[in-house]
């Protein structure tokens, strides 16, 4: 089975710096992948890690260890409008791409 | 460039009857696609997915079906709607042939069940 684990909800300030981490236990593994939902919107794409180590792509940076079954999103400079859930998925061994969600962590960007 | 459309937006439907949510995809070819819902507060769940033209694979057993009746068109249907059936449904595709590619999603269908 798969099981993926992030914390319910974080609280952070604007301009700092805020790392959301995820633990996952899965049948084989291709890749993990960090969306970002808006509340009432569609989750869009934010990065993936496919090996171990981080992935930069501006304010925002994803970290895998493959072995220790763990990653974590980080945000600098943050700001008002990040505040939303931010969705970890891990994709299984296999061709068809399948994706299995976390269940989200909530973040709320205070001034 | 590609993009993906759902529809409706939003849907009250009372219990027992029936569901048909439509989603096609615009720009590329063979894609994958993907069924999920969303529970109020919760992570998506993985419904469905299809890699090509009437194959389904269902992924949790429900009172929902799936159908691929052309390449870029995905449906989700139920013939008689729970109240455990409202959600968010999310409909998604990604390229074909690489197992890690990142999955685009459409703009979400709001069910409500009565």
């Amino acid at each position: 089975g798969q099981n993926i684990d992030q914390p319910t909800e974080m609280t952070a300030t604007e301009g700092a710096i805020v790392q959301i981490n995820c633990t996952y236990q899965t049948s084989g593994f291709n890749g993990l992948f960090w969306y970002q939902q808006h509340a009432g919107e569609a989750p869009t794409f934010l990065s993936y890690n496919v090996l171990d180590g981080l992935e930069e792509k501006g304010r925002f940076s994803s970290f895998l260890s493959r072995s220790k079954g763990y990653s974590y999103l980080l945000l600098k400079e943050l700001q008002m409008k990040d505040s939303a859930s931010y969705l970890c998925a891990v994709s299984p061994r296999g061709n068809f791409n399948k994706f299995y969600f976390g269940s989200g962590t909530k973040l709320n960007v205070k001034p | 460039s590609q993009t993906i459309h759902q529809w409706p937006a939003t849907l009250v439907q009372p219990v027992g009857s029936p569901l048909s949510l439509e989603c096609t995809v615009e720009g590329t070819s063979n894609p994958n696609l993907y069924w999920y819902r969303q529970a109020a507060g919760r992570g998506l769940q993985l419904l469905f997915y299809s890699v090509g033209i009437g194959q389904i694979s269902s992924e949790v057993p429900q009172n929902l079906s799936a159908s691929r009746p052309q390449d870029r068109q995905f449906i989700l249907s139920s013939k008689k709607l729970l109240l455990s059936d409202s959600g968010f449904y999310l409909c998604a595709w990604s390229f074909s042939g690489r197992s890690y590619n990142e999955q685009f999603f459409g703009p979400g269908t709001r069910l409500t069940v009565l």
